[in-house]
């Protein structure tokens, strides 16, 4: 069964300074990952998705995410947040054999200080 | 292109009644997936329709279910409605498969609580 993991419920990051999200997942075979994003009240809005090829992703609003195999890891990346990325990012895993089903991780509130 | 529509946005309904969302695809997307987001439970996977089949379900009860019509547009129903079903229920849709065809599209939701 497919599970993800992201191991911070809560990260507070200065405006303007980097901000790096972690996601870990189980899954057998090449994993489909994406992460989303949450502001409150709202649906969730795609950030960026990984499926195969080039390791690193680029994403929309600046964000990227590096998919590493070795450490079953897809942590998500930005080299100056805003103060509107102050949201809750959730992680999540696909598969072929699963058709549309995703598996999201419990996901990260970030708060982002002036 | 519209996205993902969702209805009714909020609603209240009694516990012990039955309650109705609709979801409106993208155009031309096939598949239709709903979720349970909860605060103790996360983002739960309910069931996905494809071409007016139910091609995945997760663990929920058989009080959830859904269906497809031919125009892709879908319903979940909720039947004899729980406090604990208070929730956001999130409606997806996608051209077909993960990873071959595209990827996969939230609507805003649809608030339901229970009293």
């Amino acid at each position: 069964a497919q599970s993800v993991t992201q191991p911070d419920i809560h990260i507070t990051v200065s405006e303007g300074a980097s901000l790096e999200l972690r996601c870990n997942y189980s899954y057998g075979a090449t994993p489909y990952l994406f992460w989303y994003v949450q502001s409150p009240g709202q649906g969730l809005q795609l950030l960026l998705k990984y499926f195969s090829g080039d390791t690193l992703v680029q994403g929309i609003k600046g964000f990227e995410a590096e998919f590493k195999r070795s450490q079953s890891s897809f942590n998500l990346r930005k080299p100056s947040v805003h103060w509107s990325d102050a949201a809750e990012y959730f992680c999540a895993v696909g598969a072929a054999a699963a058709g549309n089903k995703l598996t999201f991780g419990g996901g990260t509130r970030v708060l982002v200080k002036p | 292109k519209a996205g993902v529509t969702q209805t009714p946005r909020y609603l209240i309904k009694t516990r012990g009644q039955q309650v109705t969302l609709s979801c409106s695809p993208i155009s031309g997307h096939r598949s239709v997936s709903w979720y349970q987001q909860t605060p103790g439970q996360g983002l739960q996977f309910l069931f996905e329709y494809f071409s007016e089949t139910q091609r995945n379900k997760g663990n929920f009860p058989g009080r959830f279910s859904g269906r497809q019509f031919s125009n892709s547009r879908s319903e979940m129903n909720v039947s004899t409605l729980e406090l604990g079903d208070s929730a956001l229920y999130l409606c997806a849709s996608s051209l077909g498969q993960v990873g071959q065809e595209g990827h996969i599209y939230f609507g805003e939701g649809s608030w339901l609580t229970v009293v």
